[in-house]
């Protein structure tokens, strides 16, 4: 079955930077595309970007532009976001969540990564 | 950016009642590339309807989605206890990608 497997939570401290991995199974890794959302405690649903796993490209939502990177492994069917920076109101959830084309509904997600920014 | 605002904020209805939930779009969403999903708390979420009314792998009949150009509705026929959640509206058809605030169903 298609299952996206997250890294596990962090805490880091503010301007520190955070890489977070998404594992994909049980299908063509570079078939589908790979989309990242977050959620502050509380709050709702963020889109961050999309990234292709065939060509490597990447599409940022503007407010994220600059301080963040999405890349992939094909060897290990892994994408990674990359946030530099940190500020206390980037804690959140961070999700994976894949596309079957780059504008296509999200399904499956992640199982999410807390990422806490505190000093 | 297209802006989606969904109401209410919170329902609350017995078991057996139906719930609307509604999504109202800033601007026309191409093609009706909204989605809808249910969160249930400490779970991600988890994709119900896509293409505005058709439902997503394993999703129960219970839950339908109508709608098109700027209003959108999402309506369980019978609330059953497990479909405690909040419930998101999302549109896809432009970049960024957006989400409504969500709407929280509550058993009475």
């Amino acid at each position: 079955q298609v299952q996206l497997v997250q890294s596990g939570a962090e805490v880091k401290k503010p301007g520190a930077s955070v890489k977070i991995s998404c594992k994909a199974s049980g299908y063509t890794f570079t078939t589908y595309y790979m989309n990242w959302v977050r959620q502050a405690p509380g709050q709702g649903l963020e889109w961050m970007g999309i990234i292709n796993p065939s060509s490597g490209t990447t599409s940022y939502a503007q407010k994220f532009q600059g301080r963040v990177t999405m890349t992939r492994d094909t060897s290990t069917s892994t994408v990674y976001l990359d946030v530099s920076s940190l500020r206390s109101d980037d804690t959140a959830v961070y999700y994976c969540a894949r596309s079957g084309d780059y504008y296509n509904w999200f399904d499956p997600w992640g199982q999410g990564t807390l990422v806490t920014v505190s000093s | 950016e297209i802006v989606l605002t969904q109401s209410p904020g919170t329902l609350s209805l017995s078991p057996g009642e139906r719930a609307t939930l509604s999504c109202r779009a800033s601007e026309s969403v191409s093609s009706s590339y909204l989605a809808w999903y249910q969160q249930k708390p400490g779970q991600a979420p988890r994709l119900l309807i896509y293409g505005a009314f058709i439902r997503g792998t394993g999703i129960p009949d219970r839950f339908s989605g109508s709608g098109s150009g700027t209003d959108f509705t999402l309506t369980i026929s019978r609330l059953e206890p497990e479909d405690i959640a909040v419930y998101y509206c999302q549109q896809y058809g432009s970049s960024p990608r957006t989400f409504g605030q969500g709407t929280k169903v509550e058993i009475k």
